[in-house]
């Protein structure tokens, strides 16, 4: 069955260092992979998108990476700060018998340390 | 420019009561979507519209009825409250179709429903 792994429920990182997020995924294909924040008591917004072709993302402190040889995304945000700290979904596109699906992970719970 | 909001922010019900969680957009968008996320679950999709008066299911639409009669505007309805129905509601509305397109979804800011 089609699955989704965010690498952990929550993460700790101390301000300035970089956090990275993995996000798994298993019997899809997929066309693109999706990146959002989400703060509590609020909806996802759209951060990045990384299309199947492509290898690397980047924007301001933010970098994705695309791997469909290992089935995995990497999510990072650089010298971060604790105004980062928040939710982070990644979201699959694929086509699923014809139709395009959006499936998204469980989110990863980051928290930068001052 | 409001972008999707959402009604009510929150809402307690009675196992059997019916009610409608309101969605609308001014972005013109034509793709819209309901979802639900629960503790551990992810976002799943519940109902979509690829646009007015075309409505499809998701992948947990029992329980849910869904209409889309103007562009701005989807509402979804519970039908017969049930507690496996609590959940936080939100709704989203995107540029592309399907298949179109990068799919970037616009959120709402959701509905925390409790059933009672």
């Amino acid at each position: 069955s089609q699955k989704i792994e965010q690498n952990s429920e929550a993460l700790n990182i101390q301000e300035g260092k970089t956090a990275t997020l993995t996000c798994n995924y298993t019997n899809y294909s997929p066309a693109y992979l999706q990146w959002y924040r989400q703060d509590p008591g609020r909806g996802p917004v759209f951060l990045l998108l990384i299309r199947e072709n492509e290898k690397e993302k980047r924007k301001e402190r933010l970098k994705v990476t695309f791997d469909t040889t290992l089935k995995q995304s990497l999510f990072h945000i650089t010298a971060s700060q604790p105004a980062d700290s928040a939710t982070y979904l990644c979201a699959l596109g694929a086509l699923d018998f014809g139709n395009e699906k959006l499936t998204f992970g469980t989110g990863t719970r980051l928290t930068i340390i001052p | 420019n409001a972008g999707v909001t959402q009604t009510p922010k929150f809402q307690v019900l009675k196992t059997g009561q019916s009610m409608t969680l309101q969605c609308a957009q001014d972005m013109n968008h034509e793709y819209m979507s309901w979802y639900r996320q629960d503790p551990g679950m992810g976002l799943r999709l519940i109902h979509y519209s690829v646009g007015a008066g075309i409505t499809d299911q998701g992948e947990v639409p029992n329980g849910y009825n869904v209409s889309r009669s103007t562009t701005e505007d989807f509402p979804l309805r519970l039908l017969s409250a049930a507690p496996s129905q609590t959940s936080v509601y939100f709704c989203a509305s995107s540029f592309d179709m399907p298949g179109q397109g990068p799919n970037e979804q616009f959120f709402g800011p959701g509905t925390r429903l409790t059933v009672l």
